[in-house]
């Protein structure tokens, strides 16, 4: 039973456009959704989070809009840089603090 | 600070052996995490300690799984025997126990990525 999902394996955009990387969940009891950034050979690293109150969350170049009665959520990157080129995994919290995480979307950011 | 380390950081083994990963976490996160990432997919939870306890093994296949985390500091998860399924990344995370309110943000290592040949 996937609960969290990505649906696009991979996005191309062009460097000073925006990316919109999307997620969907079905379990409305999540606390907070969180987005890390994987470069290949590394591990994740924390991006940015929204709670399940909010519907937005901007911090610098990126923005977390979270629809619930969608339950849908999207990271949006303006511009994009070809440094973004990595891929996005969604993640979302439970109250125990368990992550579970969607299966990712590689962004490839092209000069 | 530093970083999660783990290591090794990559190991090749045959299936029915037994092979083993270590993780110290960030100084001073009480909670340590250990998942698995298989190709194409995102990262699992195994199991989660708070210090020295675990707090939730319910996805460690525990037939052929097993971690430890002495003393509420490092921890190592051993798989014996390995199965070609369990070709992955294991990743190894750290937390501070925080408050609620806050998200318990993550703090990855590198990885070791394991092939069962």
């Amino acid at each position: 039973d996937q609960q969290v999902k990505q649906n696009s394996p991979s996005l191309s955009v062009q460097e000073g456009r925006i990316s919109i990387l999307n997620c969907d969940y079905t379990n409305s009891m999540f606390d907070y959704f969180l987005w890390y950034k994987k470069y290949p050979a590394e591990g994740p690293t924390f991006l940015i989070s929204i709670s399940s109150i909010k519907d937005k969350n901007e911090d610098g170049r990126f923005t977390v809009f979270l629809n619930k009665s969608a339950k849908h959520l999207s990271l949006h990157i303006v511009p994009s840089q070809p440094g973004d080129s990595a891929v996005y995994f969604c993640a979302a919290e439970n109250q125990g603090g368990k992550l579970i995480f969607g299966q990712g979307t590689e962004l490839s950011v092209k000069p | 600070e530093a970083g999660v380390a783990q290591s090794p950081r990559y190991k090749i083994i045959e299936k029915r052996q037994s092979v083993a990963f270590w993780c110290n976490p960030i100084s001073g996160h009480a909670t340590l995490y250990w998942y698995q990432q298989i190709l194409g997919q995102g990262p699992k939870l195994l199991i989660q300690f708070q210090n020295n306890g675990v707090v939730d093994d319910s996805q460690l296949p525990k037939d052929r799984f097993s971690a430890e985390r002495l003393k509420g500091v490092d921890s190592t998860l051993k798989i014996q025997p390995a199965k070609l399924e369990d070709s992955a990344v294991y990743l190894c995370a750290s937390s501070l126990a925080q408050d609620r309110g806050t998200p318990y943000e993550q703090y990855f290592g590198p990885g070791t990525r394991l092939t069962v040949t």
